[in-house]
């Protein structure tokens, strides 16, 4: 297992168009998160699942943002309508429930967002 | 609210030498977990190092070390011998007992040569 894997690694769209990313996490952890990053800052927690049951959403997480994870495996996080306030990089990260990591998050290399 | 404070945006080491980067935080919580995140230049985030609140015993991991205060809500990082390779921005990031990180700002860690 290689790790966290994030497609596209990069994104320049325009205003005003939807765009979705792919999360791959580690394969034996059942919990995946995304956080956004702005530059200069930490991140900041979105959304997290457990399996494919999406448990908690954060207030940042606008109605023009949905994530899925269907098969409780890989995850995509979409954004429709974007902004140029959206422009950041997102980050996911996977974390096992049981073992000697429980509760460790292990991050993917993230996908940074530019909106022209 | 629980809220995450790193009060050193920048901090520079020469190389070999010891640095201590601060944290504080404010939960009602009793049962955590906090952690060290390094993020370097266009990396990914690594984990540096762990902490159960519940533990009384301070983590390290070879030249990593943590001096956990929980009653003052204080989580530094020591890194000891500092290394080229040690240069990136470091979060602290605690999980309080809600399955999320909630990460501080980062201090920023230039080494030295």
């Amino acid at each position: 297992d290689t790790g966290v894997s994030q497609d596209p690694r990069h994104k320049i769209t325009k205003r005003g168009q939807n765009v979705t990313f792919r999360c791959d996490p580690i394969s034996e952890h059942n919990r995946l998160y995304w956080y956004r990053q702005t530059l200069g800052q930490g991140p900041e927690f979105l959304t997290y699942f457990q399996n494919e049951a999406q448990l908690e959403k954060s207030r940042l997480l606008s109605d023009r943002f949905s994530a899925e994870r269907p098969k409780g495996s890989f995850s995509t996080l979409e954004i429709q309508r974007t902004e140029q306030g959206d422009s950041a990089m997102y980050l996911c990260a996977s974390s096992p429930t049981t073992g000697e990591v429980y509760n460790e998050q292990f991050f993917g290399p993230g996908t940074r967002l530019t909106v022209l | 609210a629980q809220t995450v404070t790193q009060s050193q945006p920048e901090m520079s080491v020469q190389e070999a030498e010891t640095v201590t980067l601060s944290c504080t935080y404010d939960t009602s919580e009793s049962d955590y977990y906090l952690f060290w995140y390094k993020q370097p230049p266009s990396r990914q985030m690594i984990l540096v190092i762990r902490q159960e609140a519940y533990k009384q015993q301070n983590a390290t991991e070879n030249r990593f070390s943590v001096n956990f205060q929980k009653a003052a809500k204080s989580f530094s990082l020591k890194i000891s011998d500092s290394q080229l390779g040690d240069a990136a921005m470091y979060f602290c990031a605690p999980n309080f007992g809600n399955e999320k990180l909630t990460f501080g700002t980062g201090t920023r860690l230039t080494i030295i040569p």
